[in-house]
């Protein structure tokens, strides 16, 4: 069945430091979106992206669709304390259902 | 924005017994929604899709004799963990989306202890 993975499983960052969290599907994706959950708290929409070659940004959070639309990666410039959190990528791939990945867990160490 | 309330937040309960998790579109009809699965540290794992007025799908591996899914009306959906055993202790939570909107919107979990 298809499978989505992300790397790297953790992070630790300085406050300041970039992040970047990489989403890989084994199939072919119509779309992927991105989600963040806090530490106790439910994931949170946070974009989606469609195209092929697709960049979008949120203030620090640049997201992009690759080329072939299986990847994705999502980077996050100069990180604070309230980037902590874990971030999951979830593709989409035709199957009236969203494949999430296995997660990015950020922590920003002051 | 639209909101997805789930009940209860926490719960815990003996071995054997039932518990019903809730989930309610509060301003948005949600003809279809997403149950999943949450262990600590893990990813989401997508457990069954409830479609109002009709059966759910279960994902493979699922036993919907355990996870009994009734999505009565276009705002509430409910799951229903039956005999529960330590083993089914987990986050639950459950995703809507409003028809012509982008993303999912998440209830807040139910955490499930079973002792």
């Amino acid at each position: 069945g298809q499978q989505v993975m992300q790397i790297p499983q953790y992070q630790h960052v300085q406050e300041g430091e970039d992040f970047t969290t990489y989403c890989n599907s084994s199939t072919t994706l119509s779309n992927i979106q991105w989600y963040k959950q806090r530490p106790g708290g439910h994931p949170v929409f946070l974009i989606q992206l469609v195209k092929s070659g697709e960049v979008k940004k949120q203030k620090r959070l640049t997201f992009q669709f690759g080329e072939a639309k299986k990847n994705s990666s999502l980077h996050i410039t100069a990180t604070q304390t309230t980037d902590v959190g874990t971030y999951f990528c979830a593709g989409y791939s035709g199957t009236y259902k969203y494949i999430f990945g296995t997660g990015t867990r950020l922590k920003v160490l002051a | 924005g639209a909101v997805v309330s789930q009940h209860p937040s926490r719960v815990i309960c003996k071995s054997g017994t039932s518990v019903k998790i809730e989930c309610r579109s509060l301003d948005f009809q949600a003809t279809t929604m997403f149950w999943y699965r949450q262990f600590p540290k893990q990813s989401l794992m997508l457990m069954a899709t409830s479609n109002e007025g009709s059966k759910a799908t279960y994902e493979q591996g699922v036993e919907k004799d355990k996870f009994l899914i009734n999505h009565a009306s276009l705002t509430l959906s409910t799951l229903t963990v039956t005999s529960a055993h330590p083993e089914d202790s987990s986050f639950y939570i459950c995703s809507a989306r409003v028809r012509g909107g982008y993303g999912y919107t998440f209830g807040s979990g139910t955490r499930l202890t079973v002792v």
